[in-house]
């Protein structure tokens, strides 16, 4: 079957630090990646979309320069999140699209921010 | 737009209950994909099942069973004699066809189960 890596698990990091949180499809290539995000008790908000070797787009809101997003192959994609801030903590998932699997999601990255 | 409703926020039933979860969808595509996912309190989205939009049959998986009805564009889900550990979040989510790539997956607000002894 499809399965996603997503690492690290859980980060704290102090406020102005820049994270980065990787997305590996380990047994197929994803033709596009997602990056979602999730307050607590709320639903998950697609931040921005991303195909290999070409510029993420991004959903309306997402700050660009924030959340920078790099997919430089069919396997990988790397989520940073730049001078982060309290308010950015939450809980940021990724997901990898195949034609047959279709949507595998990774198990999460909690951001705390201090 | 696609758009995915699920109208209960929350659902709290006893131990051997059934409890039904709804889901309504808006979509312009002819061609589309319905899913539902659990989320237990450690996160993670586990996949339940996914629906094409040219496949109206039930389905049943042990105590799960869903009923996708076109003519009121819903995708319910019944867990039968309902135990502890289905506590969870579920979410319904919509997709266009994305068998040729790229195609977002859109989510509801989710509905947060209690199963209780």
């Amino acid at each position: 079957g499809a399965v996603v890596s997503q690492h690290p698990s859980w980060v704290i990091c102090k406020s102005g630090t820049s994270v980065k949180i990787e997305c590996r499809s380990l047994d197929f290539q994803a033709t596009t990646m997602f990056w979602y995000r999730q307050f607590p008790k709320q639903s998950l908000m697609l931040m921005a979309t991303s195909n290999e070797g070409s510029k993420a787009t991004y959903e309306q809101g997402v700050e660009k320069d924030k959340f920078l997003i790099n997919h430089a192959s069919l396997t990988l994609s790397t989520l940073t999140v730049t001078s982060a801030h309290p308010e950015d903590s939450s809980f940021y998932i990724c997901s990898a699209l195949e034609a047959v699997y279709g949507y595998t999601f990774g198990s999460g990255t909690r951001l705390t921010v201090v | 737009a696609q758009k995915v409703t699920q109208a209960q926020t929350e659902i709290s039933v006893v131990e051997k209950e059934d409890v039904t979860l709804d889901c309504v969808y808006e979509t312009r595509d002819t061609t589309y994909y319905l899913f539902w996912y659990k989320q237990p309190p450690s996160g993670e989205l586990v996949f339940l099942i996914r629906r094409n939009s040219f496949d109206e049959q039930n389905e049943i998986s042990g105590r799960y069973s869903w009923n996708f009805q076109k003519s009121t564009s819903s995708f319910n889900f019944t867990i039968t004699a309902s135990q502890v550990v289905d506590s969870a979040v579920y979410f319904c989510a919509l997709s266009e066809d994305f068998t040729g790539g790229g195609n977002k997956l859109t989510f509801g607000t989710g509905t947060q189960l209690k199963v209780e002894l």
